[in-house]
């Protein structure tokens, strides 16, 4: 079974460019999580779908960031302008969402540099 | 929110030691998972332990949901095991994991 895919793995842009990520979650995982995770700390939360419909969207900066899920499975993270302090790892998880079990699997994450 | 903390944040082991890793959590939660990044980055799925004991070969965890903590038991260690161990846990179903700081494990030849 194939895992949680991500891309592009790596991108390096200048401040004020757009940038977007793309996730493909583990078949028939309900559940897409957005996770931004900077140097030497652990991953955090930006966003959480149940199918289409984004259930936490609380710590995403919706000035600059927005996300799509569209048909329930494939999902884009988008910046616009990006800044300096955007550099950090973007990692996509998935989880089935059945009751009372929801461990959460990873894909490789993007790694963004804006220069 | 709900605060978790691991120690120690490093561990500097000889190949073949043996060693144990500590999750304390705030609050109440529904879930623990215990993941290894490694140097490339992936965060590798260890174990989902909201209660009880688990072994996986080299690997067994704890949690003792009760008094909130979590630990992880690294056993005969390789080289290979180098890299940051995450304890994450959710508070409730279907919500955001909160990850600890990590541990950074160095295992030398």
């Amino acid at each position: 079974e194939a895992g949680v895919v991500q891309s592009p793995r790596y991108k390096i842009i200048e401040k004020k460019q757009p940038v977007a990520f793309w996730c493909n979650p583990i078949s028939g995982h309900n559940t897409l999580y957005w996770y931004l995770q900077n140097l030497g700390q652990g991953p955090e939360l930006l966003i959480r779908y149940e199918n289409e419909e984004a259930v936490d969207d609380s710590q995403l900066p919706k000035d600059r960031f927005s996300a799509e899920r569209l048909k329930g499975v494939d999902s884009t993270l988008k910046i616009q302008p990006a800044e300096l302090g955007d550099s950090a790892v973007y990692l996509c998880a998935s989880s089935s969402g059945t009751s009372g079990y929801n461990e959460q699997f990873f894909g490789p994450g993007t790694r963004l540099t804006v220069l | 929110g709900i605060q978790v903390e691991q120690s120690p944040p490093d561990l500097i082991l000889q190949e073949g030691a043996n060693s144990t890793l500590r999750c304390n959590f705030s609050d109440s939660v529904n879930n623990l998972q215990w993941f290894h990044q490694n140097p490339w980055g992936q965060l590798i799925n260890l174990f989902y332990i909201p209660s009880g004991t688990k072994q996986n070969g080299r690997l067994s965890a704890t949690t003792v949901a009760t008094e909130r903590y979590s630990l992880l038991y690294i056993s005969s260690s390789q080289t290979t095991d180098s890299g940051v161990y995450f304890c994450a846990v959710e508070w409730a179903s279907g919500s955001r994991l909160t990850f600890g700081e990590g541990t950074q494990l160095t295992v030398n030849p």
